[in-house]
C-alpha cells in the first residue's frame, strides 16, 4: 500500500465549476497535510495546508481532512482555466523528523 | 527576497560522468531536501538534512550523495553508479517552525543523460 494515494487522473471539469481532488494516506499517525500545484516543467508552490480535522478556506480553495478515515480533499470552486496543472497531495508522516512524502499528483484540466 | 536557487537549470550529461547540482537558500531553514521527479510519477525523496554536517537518506539514495557543510548549501551529486540519472531534480528547504513543516522549493535542475 503506497503511504499517500491519488488518482492520476486527468479530472476533467468545465470552466466555472467545482474541481473536486482526493488523497488518502496509510499512516494513521499522520500530523501535517498539504495540498500544493503544479504547472508543467515547472516546481511545486503551496496551495493549502491542513492540520486539524474539519474544514479550511482561502480563497477560492477549500481543504478537508478527516483523519478518521485518513482522508484529505481539495475543492476549487469557480474552476479557471488557469487552474489547469497537476495537485500533489503531501503528508508529514509520523516518526522521523517532519519529513514530507507526495503522492503522484492528479492532472486537473478545467475545460473553457 | 527570500528564497532557493538551483543551478543548473538544464544540464546534460555523458555516462559515467559524475555531477553536482546547486542549491542555495536565504530562507534561514533548518532542514533540506532533495527529491527527483519522473514523468507521470510524484516527487520520491532522495536525501534530507536537518542541520548541518548531518543529512539522511531518503527512499532513492542508491548512486546519489550530498553533503550540509553550510546551513545555506546542499548540493547534491549524481554519480555515475546512478543508472537512469535522467530526471527532473527538486531542492526544498522546510519551514519547521510552529510545527508548520511547510516545504518551498527551488525552481528545479533538469538532467539528462546523452
Amino acid at each position: 500500500q503506497k503511504e499517500v494515494e491519488q488518482n492520476s487522473g486527468p479530472l476533467s471539469v468545465p470552466e466555472g465549476a467545482i474541481a473536486s481532488l482526493n488523497c488518502t494516506y496509510s499512516d494513521r499517525g499522520s500530523q501535517s497535510f498539504f495540498w500544493y500545484r503544479q504547472y508543467s516543467g515547472k516546481s511545486p508552490e503551496l496551495i493549502m495546508s491542513i492540520y486539524s480535522n474539519g474544514d479550511k478556506e482561502d480563497g477560492r480553495f477549500t481543504a478537508q481532512l478527516n483523519k478518521a478515515s485518513q482522508y484529505v480533499s481539495l475543492l476549487i470552486r469557480d474552476s479557471q482555466p488557469s487552474d489547469s496543472a497537476t495537485y500533489l497531495c503531501a503528508v508529514t508522516l509520523s516518526g522521523g523528523y517532519q519529513k514530507v512524502t507526495f503522492g503522484i499528483g492528479t492532472k486537473l484540466q478545467v475545460i473553457p | 527576497d527570500g528564497g532557493i536557487t538551483q543551478s543548473p537549470k538544464y544540464l546534460f550529461r555523458k555516462e559515467g560522468q559524475n555531477v553536482t547540482l546547486s542549491c542555495e537558500q536565504n530562507l534561514n531553514h533548518d532542514a533540506m531536501y532533495w527529491y527527483r521527479q519522473d514523468p507521470g510519477q510524484g516527487l520520491r525523496l532522495i536525501y534530507y538534512s536537518q542541520i548541518v554536517n548531518d543529512f539522511q537518506k531518503g527512499d532513492i539514495a542508491e548512486g546519489y550523495s550530498v553533503s550540509r557543510e553550510k546551513k545555506e548549501s546542499f548540493p547534491l551529486t549524481v554519480t555515475s553508479a546512478q543508472k537512469n540519472p535522467t530526471a527532473f531534480y527538486l531542492c526544498a528547504s522546510q519551514d519547521a517552525g510552529a510545527g508548520a513543516n511547510v516545504l518551498t522549493f527551488g525552481a528545479g535542475s533538469r538532467l539528462t543523460v546523452l
